[in-house]
């Protein structure tokens, strides 16, 4: 049964902290994600990693960066958490059997409010 | 700006009707998926359209990519309280594009099926 695996279900954080949000995969996929997820706006991509220590925005980077640094781990980082970043979290991977043409598969989700 | 407009954004229909959700571009997508996700969870891939004009089914649900590949349709026969949920469309690599697994998200639509 695959996996992905986020750290936390549910997180609350006060303004400017700096968040951690981690994401593990036991498929051995090569590209994982960091997608938010607000009501009426779908799911946005934050950030996505194609590699280890490969990196790449997304759609909304501001506000946060991640790494990569094992294939099967992608942490998101809130360098200083503000009240407008409280949202859901999905963490995704998938592995591209043909370009274009693949599945992704997410963990549960962290909803995380910053107060 | 969205690129994959989805409607309609609500459905509150009575168990046993028939309901079809829209997703539409401007852009032509290389494939066209759609999920469907639960309260308190990840998204879930029910089905990847790939050819334009392809029609897929699976059970109840019929899904369809338009000929263009800019488009495409669920249509539910016959709900049940169990498809109640959020349905995502999910565009992978638009032409001229590059992939890594990238897929751009619509809004999403909230069925609710009452019994």
């Amino acid at each position: 049964d695959v996996k992905v695996t986020q750290s936390s279900r549910y997180l609350v954080k006060r303004t400017g902290e700096k968040v951690f949000l981690e994401c593990v995969q036991d498929m051995d996929h090569e590209n994982m994600f960091w997608y938010r997820q607000d009501p009426g706006l779908g799911l946005r991509l934050i950030y996505f990693s194609y590699d280890v220590k490969m990196k790449e925005k997304g759609d909304i980077p501001e506000g946060y960066s991640v790494s990569r640094e094992k294939k099967e781990r992608f942490s998101l980082i809130l360098e200083s958490a503000s009240t407008n970043q409280t949202s859901m979290y999905l963490c995704a991977s998938s592995l591209e059997y043909i370009p274009g043409d693949t599945e992704a598969f997410f963990g549960q989700g962290t909803r995380l409010t910053v107060v | 700006t969205q690129l994959l407009e989805q409607s309609p954004q609500f459905l509150s229909i009575q168990e046993g009707e028939n309901l079809t959700v829209y997703c539409n571009s401007s852009s032509v997508f290389s494939s066209l998926q759609w999920y469907r996700q639960e309260p308190g969870e990840g998204p879930v891939l029910l089905v990847t359209v790939v050819t334009g004009g392809e029609v897929k089914k699976l059970k109840r649900l019929t899904f369809q990519f338009g000929d263009a590949r800019k488009d495409s349709s669920l249509h539910i026969t016959a709900a049940q309280p169990g498809d109640t949920g959020l349905y995502l469309c999910a565009g992978g690599a638009r032409a001229g594009g590059t992939s890594y697994g990238k897929l751009t998200f619509g809004q999403g639509t909230i069925l609710t099926v009452h019994p």
